[in-house]
């Protein structure tokens, strides 16, 4: 069975500075990955996937995360945050033996001015 | 395009106590599920459903959890009786199709169990 790690559980960072979100991942099997977010008083929505192809992936914000099999990790990464990305991102992964997510547990990023 | 919609939103039962909670996926979506996520985790996922049929519900507590989505629409998700560990957000999402398709996940519904 797949499970996930997010090595921080808060992660406070200034304005316009670069942050990274850490995802660690075990599984026997190929494996998905997701990022999602979950703004404040908002439902969880997908912010990047990788499934195959280029280990990079991006999101139309500015979120970009790489794919590392070797080191079985999912991080994520953004070079210049803004106050509004103050949010709580969950690392996901699934597999083809039911396409199931399990989740991490959560990274609550504060950005601050 | 409407999304995903639960209700009711919040709920405080007494333990020992029944309590259902609904669900109305985007229209068109023939997979549905419904997760737990308990305060400080990730959300769980209790059952999937693919139209009107289980497709994996292999970490619902059965002895208390039940759930039904008899016209592959809608869906209601029950406890009986409830226990003060079953106090949580229960989401519900929905995809266009099985497999690795977006889930849309709908805003919670936040159970307080006393």
């Amino acid at each position: 069975a797949q499970s996930v790690t997010q090595l921080d559980s808060q992660v406070p960072v200034f304005e316009e500075a670069p942050v990274e979100l850490r995802c660690n991942y075990s599984s026997s099997v190929s494996v998905y990955l997701f990022w999602y977010v979950q703004y404040p008083n908002q439902g969880l929505q997908l912010l990047l996937k990788y499934l195959s192809g280029s280990t990079l992936v991006e999101s139309i914000n500015g979120f970009e995360a790489e794919f590392n099999k070797s080191q079985t990790s999912f991080h994520l990464r953004k070079p210049s945050v803004h106050i509004s990305d103050t949010a709580e991102y969950f690392c996901a992964v699934s597999d083809n033996s039911g396409y199931a997510l399990n989740f991490g547990k959560g990274t609550s990023l504060l950005v601050t001015p | 395009e409407a999304g995903v919609a639960q209700s009711p939103r919040y709920k405080i039962i007494e333990k020992r106590q029944s309590v259902a909670f609904w669900c109305n996926p985007i229209s068109g979506h023939a997979t549905l599920y419904w997760y737990q996520q308990i305060l400080g985790q990730g959300p769980k996922l209790l059952i999937q459903f693919q139209n009107n049929g289980v497709v994996d519900d292999s970490q619902l507590p059965k002895d208390r959890f039940s759930a039904e989505r008899l016209k592959g629409v809608d869906s209601t998700l029950k406890i009986q009786p409830a226990k003060l560990e079953d106090s949580a957000v229960y989401l519900c999402a929905s995809s266009f199709f099985r497999g690795l398709d977006e889930q849309f996940f709908g805003p919670g519904t936040r159970l307080t169990v006393l």
